[in-house]
């Protein structure tokens, strides 16, 4: 299968640090996707990209779709306690139903 | 949240048993996915839906087979359990015309021992 390389694996951070977090692969992909995973909980998907060099924010996040296809990042701005969770990132085809995953981006608040 | 159930929640079991993972949905969508993740791989199609009576295999589809009689459910079995099956298991449910905004269930995690 495709390779989807994500990191770092886990951050830990103070609260009110920005973060930032990537994906990589190895083939070119329409389709780019982050979710926030909460203890116990399924993923929740956070923001879809569709366009190479796109660059969309959901309140603190922001995620780009990278230029060349193959690699999209993830920033969170002035980190709080509910952002703790592990971070996927996702791609796929447009109107393709397989998702390949990333392995996820631990992040932890350090007090 | 997007209605979807999944039952049972946790379940332990022993190698060579059968074992049905249910996942219930009231959204009426169309498609509906079965996920592993597991420690180091993310989450893993195993097998996903596109009807009823329609399903296709995913990234790791062996020794699990799957059946949707209704829109709403969508059974995964696993004939004989294996420990390597140990895993957390999740339903996932979209709509046609973003079939990759996919929206999770809360998961079941099943013990093989």
């Amino acid at each position: 299968g495709q390779q989807l390389n994500q990191s770092p694996q886990s951050m830990f951070i103070q609260e009110g640090e920005d973060v930032s977090m990537n994906c990589t692969s190895s083939s070119i992909f329409n389709t780019w996707l982050w979710y926030k995973q909460d203890p116990g909980e399924g993923p929740v998907l956070l923001i879809a990209l569709y366009k190479a060099g796109e660059l969309t924010s959901n309140g603190r996040l922001t995620a780009q779709f990278g230029i060349t296809r193959k690699d999209s990042f993830l920033n969170i701005s002035a980190s709080i306690p509910s952002d703790v969770g592990i971070y996927f990132c996702a791609h796929s085809n447009f109107g393709n139903e397989k998702l390949t995953f990333g392995t996820g981006t631990r992040l932890t608040i350090i007090p | 949240d997007a209605g979807i159930t999944q039952s049972p929640r946790h379940k332990v079991t022993e190698t060579g048993t059968p074992v049905t993972l249910r996942c219930h949905q009231t959204e009426n969508h169309r498609y509906m996915y079965w996920y592993r993740q597991d420690p180091g791989h993310g989450l893993r199609l195993i097998h996903y839906s596109y009807g009823v009576k329609d399903t296709d295999k995913g990234e790791v589809s062996d020794g699990y087979s799957v059946s949707r009689s209704k829109t709403e459910d969508f059974l995964l079995t696993l004939e004989s359990a294996t420990s390597s099956q140990t895993s957390v298991y999740f339903c996932a449910i979209s709509d046609p015309a973003r079939r990759e905004n996919q929206f999770f269930g809360p998961g079941t995690r099943l013990t093989v021992l």
